[in-house]
């Protein structure tokens, strides 16, 4: 099973601040990745597809990059809607797995 | 809009058994791959299964082969989920999702004596 490594598995920030979490895969998932977002008690909602691909609706600070096996998601400016806890998910291969998240807290 | 509602979760004795149904509109259900994903109670996510839009492939998290069952209605715009042979390591909340891009809000499953 490819295992997906995210970091940090928690972070504090302030509104405004530039946000980075980094997902290291176990093996080459290629782009084959999502970024997702989930609120406490909601379901997950998804950011990004494919490594890089903004999912519509998703505000255009949420961004994301990389490949082979290590990608990461970007917030340019950290806004109070966004404290919550980040997931990516790998479908290069089965069984998909996810990231162990990440949980962003208001410093 | 998409919409997936999922139902039929419940409490269940470990080695017991429970069906999941997931009612999707907004989208031509019969075009896409669904899948099923847990999340137990204050843990990650976990993805349990998927299906290929006219059923041809099915796909398995190893923990629950063989006692896990996913299975669709093309005609009904329904997902379902035959659980077998629970334990308590299954309980949690099941999500249904359209391409692990849209999700309902899920249904809770709890495995306990």
């Amino acid at each position: 099973d490819i295992q997906l490594t995210q970091s940090p598995s928690s972070l504090s920030a302030s509104v405004g601040d530039r946000v980075t979490i980094t997902c290291r895969a176990s093996q080459d998932i290629r782009n084959d990745l999502g970024w997702y977002q989930q609120q406490p008690g909601k379901a997950p909602k998804r950011l990004i597809y494919d490594g890089s691909t903004l999912q519509s609706g998703v505000p255009s600070r949420f961004s994301g990059s990389g490949s082979g096996t290590e990608l990461t998601l970007t917030i340019s400016s950290l806004q109070p809607e966004d404290f919550a806890t980040y997931f990516c998910l790998q479908y290069n291969r089965y069984p998909r797995t996810f990231g162990q998240g990440t949980k962003v807290e208001i410093k | 809009e998409v919409q997936l509602v999922e139902s039929g979760g419940d409490f269940v004795q470990p080695g017991g058994s429970l069906r999941l149904s997931c009612a999707a509109s907004g989208f031509t259900f019969s075009n896409d791959w669904m899948d099923w994903v847990r999340q137990a109670p204050g843990k990650g996510l976990e993805w349990v299964a998927n299906m290929k839009y006219d059923g041809s492939e099915k796909y398995y998290l190893d923990s629950v082969k063989g006692r896990f069952t996913i299975s669709r209605d093309n005609a009904k715009n329904s997902l379902f989920l035959q659980m077998n042979s629970l334990r308590a390591e299954d309980t949690a909340v099941y999500y249904c999702s359209r391409y692990l891009g849209d999700w309902g809000q899920g249904t809770l499953v709890t495995v306990s004596s």
